[in-house]
């Protein structure tokens, strides 16, 4: 099984400065890479696929970057809207999630 | 737009049943891949199962299968988790979630998730 591995669990930033969330798999998974979003009782929501590609109506303030083993979801200035639950999930061989990142307001 | 609706979840003891539903809109069903994912407390995000558009191709996680069934009904845009022998840990939020067309890879689309508690 491939483990997907986020850093931090934790994120306390500031509405409109950068957040940045690191993901790694415990090997290669090429570019296979999903980005989710999700808040309490919604459900989830598909931000970037194929580790930098953005989904259908997510705002340019998020990218994603990265291949192989280590992957960073960025949002370069924060609303009040983007704290949430962030997870990735590979899509290489079977699929696995990460564990997530929290990001609350700071 | 594109809706995903689960149902179905509840209250079971352990070795019980549960058929979960997940009723869809807005998009020609039988053209992807469906699958369920569940969130526990314990171990996040576990995808469970995934059925094509054809039902041809259907395949479970290890720790359900032969206790789980997949299913699906294009007529009625729906798919069916039936889940048989169930165990305490198998209590999480299922979510139904929308794959691709020509495989699962990621899932564009999920449902809100409905609730599954299987204790004594």
């Amino acid at each position: 099984e491939i483990v997907m591995t986020q850093s931090p669990a934790t994120l306390s930033v500031s509405p409109g400065e950068r957040a940045t969330l690191s993901c790694w798999a415990s090997q290669s998974v090429s570019s296979n890479l999903a980005w989710y979003q999700h808040k309490p009782g919604q459900a989830p929501r598909l931000l970037i696929y194929s580790a930098s590609t953005r989904a259908t109506g997510i705002p340019a303030r998020f990218s994603g970057s990265g291949s192989g083993t280590e992957f960073t979801l960025t949002i370069s200035s924060l609303q009040s809207e983007d704290f949430a639950v962030y997870y990735c999930q590979q899509y290489n061989y079977w699929y696995t999630f990460g564990q997530g990142t929290k990001l609350e307001i700071k | 737009q594109v809706q995903l609706v689960e149902s179905g979840g509840g209250l079971v003891k352990p070795g019980g049943s549960l058929r979960l539903s997940c009723a869809t809109s807005g998009f020609t069903f039988s053209d992807y891949y469906m699958t369920w994912i569940r969130q526990t407390p314990g171990k996040g995000l576990e995808w469970v199962s995934y059925i094509s558009g054809n039902s041809r191709n259907i395949y479970y996680a290890d720790s359900v299968k032969g206790r789980f069934t997949l299913s699906r009904d294009n007529a009625k845009n729906s798919v069916y988790l039936q889940m048989n022998s169930l165990r305490a840990e198998d209590t999480a939020v299922y979510y139904c979630a929308r794959g691709g067309v020509v495989t699962l890879h990621y899932m564009d689309v999920w449902g809100k998730g409905t609730t599954v508690t299987v204790t004594s």
